[in-house]
């Protein structure tokens, strides 16, 4: 099994909807992540959270929210889907250390 | 605020010639460095990563990379490309009091046989 799972693998919702993407990890770190990828800007951060009850926005959290279950379950919603948020969602791990990210292999989200 | 810049978005290559990747990052203080791999269709990986010590850090798949504090740069490094390096590199870096990671926009890689 995955490290990081993250599900689903894709997803096609229309605008307005509701969705969440979730993420689990069996690595037992206590640092989980949210990333959008985009062609030409790299990765960006949307969500983080060093434990349970710590919740902290990225750089662009507006239109995102976060709910952190467990140490092992992260979960992203869109409230109301837009066409913009179009993208590759990633859900990371890491250590208190800081010794680099494990990644999920994504979810691919179009908004029609 | 910090950020990290690339100083290519493509790069084209024909098989064993020579890889250089510019990375520079914009944070006065103490850092950790990190490049990532993005082959198609997967998620990133971890190529290798500088803490502190030794500049130059040798990484899997014969990958290497320069910290060079004066310049706040750290260029990822390959003597000799093969196809199977064909991907996606993203060069990253967080401060050490805190694991918040800054990603780069990416390089695009692509070795021609």
């Amino acid at each position: 099994d995955a490290d990081v799972t993250q599900t689903p693998r894709n997803r096609i919702t229309k605008t307005g909807k509701r969705i969440m993407l979730e993420c689990s990890q069996t690595k037992g770190h206590d640092r989980m992540y949210w990333y959008r990828q985009d062609p030409g800007l790299g990765l960006r951060l949307i969500y983080y959270s060093f434990d349970v009850k710590d919740i902290n926005k990225g750089e662009i959290s507006d239109g995102y929210s976060v709910s952190r279950q467990a140490q092992a379950k992260f979960s992203l919603s869109l409230e109301s889907a837009i066409p913009n948020q179009t993208a590759l969602y990633f859900c990371a791990t890491s250590d208190p250390q800081g010794d680099g990210y494990t990644f999920g292999s994504g979810t691919r989200l179009t908004v029609v | 605020a910090q950020s990290v810049s690339q100083h290519n978005h493509h790069v084209i290559l024909s098989e064993a010639a020579s890889l250089e990747l510019g990375c520079n990052y914009s944070y006065g203080g103490t850092v950790n460095l990190f490049w990532y791999v993005q082959y198609p269709g997967q998620h990133l990986q971890l190529l290798l990563k500088y803490f502190s010590g030794d500049p130059l850090v040798k990484g899997i798949k014969g990958f290497e990379a320069e910290f060079i504090k004066s310049k706040f740069s750290f260029n990822l490094r390959k003597p000799s490309v093969q196809w199977s390096d064909t991907a996606e590199y993203f060069c990253a870096v967080t401060e050490t009091s805190y694991d918040k990671v800054i990603f780069g926009p990416g390089t695009s890689l692509s070795v021609i046989p």
